[in-house]
C-alpha cells in the first residue's frame, strides 16, 4: 500500500469554490511537502509544514499539519482557473531516501 | 537566481539503447537528487548526489546510474533501455539535501522508449 495516500484523487469544480485535498501518511511526518504539477512539467513548491499544527498561506491556498494524525491537508479559497493541475504532497523519510510522495489529487477548475 | 534546468527536454529511444539526462541545480544548490515519475508507479526516488558522492539510493536496477560533478551539476544514465523506463525523469536540487529543507524540481525530461 502506499505511503501516502491523497483524496480525493480528482477534483472539479466551479470557479470560485473551496475545496480541500488530504494527504495522509501511514508513518512517522518529519516533514510535510505540498507541490503543484501542470500535466507533463516540473514540480512547483507550494509549502512546506514540520511541526504538529502548524499552518501556512499563500495566496489562496492554506495547508495544514495534523501530526496526530499524520494527516495534511490543503484548502483553496475561491478557487481560480489557474490553480488547475496536479497537487502532490511529499513527506521526508527518516530513512535517508528524498521524498516519498502521494498519489497526487487532479483538479480542474470549471470557469 | 536561475531555478533548476534540466537537459534535454525530450528524447526518444529505442529499447537497448543508453540515455543520459543533465540537471544543473539552482546556484549554490550541493544536493541533487532524481526522480522518475509514471502513471501506474508515481514520482519514485531515484537517488541522490551531494559533493560529487551518491548519498542515498532508491529500490532500482543497477541500470540507472548518475554522478554529480565538481560544480554540482548531476547526470543520470540509464543503460540498456526497456519500455517501462518510459517516464518523466525529474531532478530536484537543495542546498545541502537535510530533513526538513526544501527542494526545488527542474522542469523534467520526458522519455520514450520505443
Amino acid at each position: 500500500s502506499q505511503e501516502l495516500e491523497q483524496s480525493p484523487q480528482s477534483l472539479i469544480v466551479q470557479e470560485g469554490k473551496n475545496l480541500t485535498i488530504n494527504c495522509t501518511s501511514s508513518k512517522t511526518l518529519y516533514g510535510l511537502y505540498w507541490y503543484k504539477q501542470k500535466y507533463g512539467e516540473g514540480l512547483i513548491f507550494l509549502m512546506m509544514l514540520q511541526k504538529g499544527g502548524e499552518e501556512k498561506s499563500h495566496e489562496k491556498i492554506t495547508a495544514k499539519l495534523d501530526e496526530k494524525k499524520q494527516q495534511s491537508s490543503l484548502h483553496i479559497t475561491a478557487s481560480q482557473p489557474s490553480h488547475a493541475g496536479i497537487y502532490l504532497c511529499g513527506a521526508d523519510r527518516s530513512s535517508g531516501d528524498k521524498l516519498t510522495f502521494g498519489t497526487g489529487t487532479r483538479l480542474a477548475v470549471r470557469p | 537566481k536561475a531555478g533548476v534546468t534540466q537537459t534535454p527536454r525530450y528524447l526518444i529511444k529505442t529499447r537497448g539503447q543508453q540515455v543520459t539526462l543533465s540537471c544543473s541545480p539552482i546556484s549554490g544548490h550541493r544536493s541533487v537528487s532524481w526522480y522518475q515519475q509514471t502513471p501506474g508507479q508515481g514520482l519514485q526516488f531515484l537517488f541522490e548526489y551531494f559533493s560529487e558522492t551518491q548519498r542515498n539510493k532508491g529500490n532500482f536496477p543497477g541500470r540507472f546510474s548518475g554522478r554529480q560533478f565538481s560544480n554540482s551539476r548531476s547526470e543520470m544514465n540509464v543503460s540498456t533501455l526497456e519500455l517501462g523506463d518510459s517516464a518523466l525523469y525529474l531532478c530536484a536540487s537543495s542546498p545541502s539535501g537535510h530533513l526538513q529543507e526544501t527542494q526545488y524540481f527542474g522542469p523534467g525530461t520526458r522519455l520514450l522508449v520505443l
